[in-house]
């Protein structure tokens, strides 16, 4: 299994731009995090889904962000309008029924001008 | 609310010294607790966990014992490399959760 794949690996946009942000979990895995990490914040949870089900989406700091899981292989982040305080680097990771464990992919630099 | 307590670094050390990187925590019930680290410019990867007290949790010559009357779970290695740079975050997650809590993080750096 290749892993949790992010793409893309790095973003630059301009301040107000929407920006997209995906992920491929693992096969199997039923639970997908969605993490941002900051110098000020160190590691924030986003929003997690249970079988594609949105599950807790207190961490998504404002209306500006949404994410969906439209099938068990995909998910998408989206941020708009994006802003400069929204750079930092985000994280997809995967879990399973065996709570014990995250994979986390390699994660996606969002800097916003 | 849970939450986790880890010394700040950077830690800087020599090769072959012996590392100890401070966790605390506060959970209610019995938590899992956790030490992932992560490689520059890569995602954070277990490295190793406990799941009950006074487990211990070992991997690549590291360990942390979960010690509840403490509420901490210390990492410790007896001899680091210079591959061992990197920054390690402790976790936990409650009873009946799916959710990890992170500490801060804290950078090592070994020199040759």
């Amino acid at each position: 299994d290749a892993g949790v794949i992010q793409s893309p690996r790095h973003e630059v946009t301009e301040m107000g731009q929407e920006v997209t942000l995906r992920c491929k979990p693992i096969s199997g895995h039923d639970y997908l995090f969605w993490y941002r990490q900051t110098m000020m914040r160190g590691l924030e949870l986003l929003i997690y889904f249970n079988n594609n089900v949105p599950i807790d989406d207190s961490g998504m700091p404002e209306d500006r962000f949404s994410a969906k899981m439209p099938n068990a292989s995909f998910s998408t982040l989206k941020i708009q309008p994006s802003e400069p305080r929204d750079s930092a680097v985000y994280f997809c990771a995967a879990g399973s029924g065996d709570r014990n464990e995250q994979f986390f992919g390699p994660g996606t630099r969002l800097t916003v001008l | 609310g849970n939450s986790v307590t880890q010394m700040e670094g950077p830690v800087t050390l020599s090769e072959e010294a012996f590392l100890t990187i401070n966790c605390t925590y506060t959970a209610t019930g019995y938590p899992s607790l956790f030490w992932y680290v992560q490689y520059p410019g890569e995602g954070l990867q277990l490295l190793l966990k406990a799941t009950k007290a006074d487990d211990k949790g070992s991997n690549k010559g590291f360990e942390a014992t979960y010690r509840k009357e403490t509420t901490s779970f210390h990492l410790e290695k007896g001899s680091v490399q210079v591959s061992d740079s990197a920054v390690y975050f402790c976790a936990l997650n409650g009873a009946g959760s799916y959710q990890l809590t992170f500490g801060k993080g804290t950078k090592l750096s070994v020199i040759p």
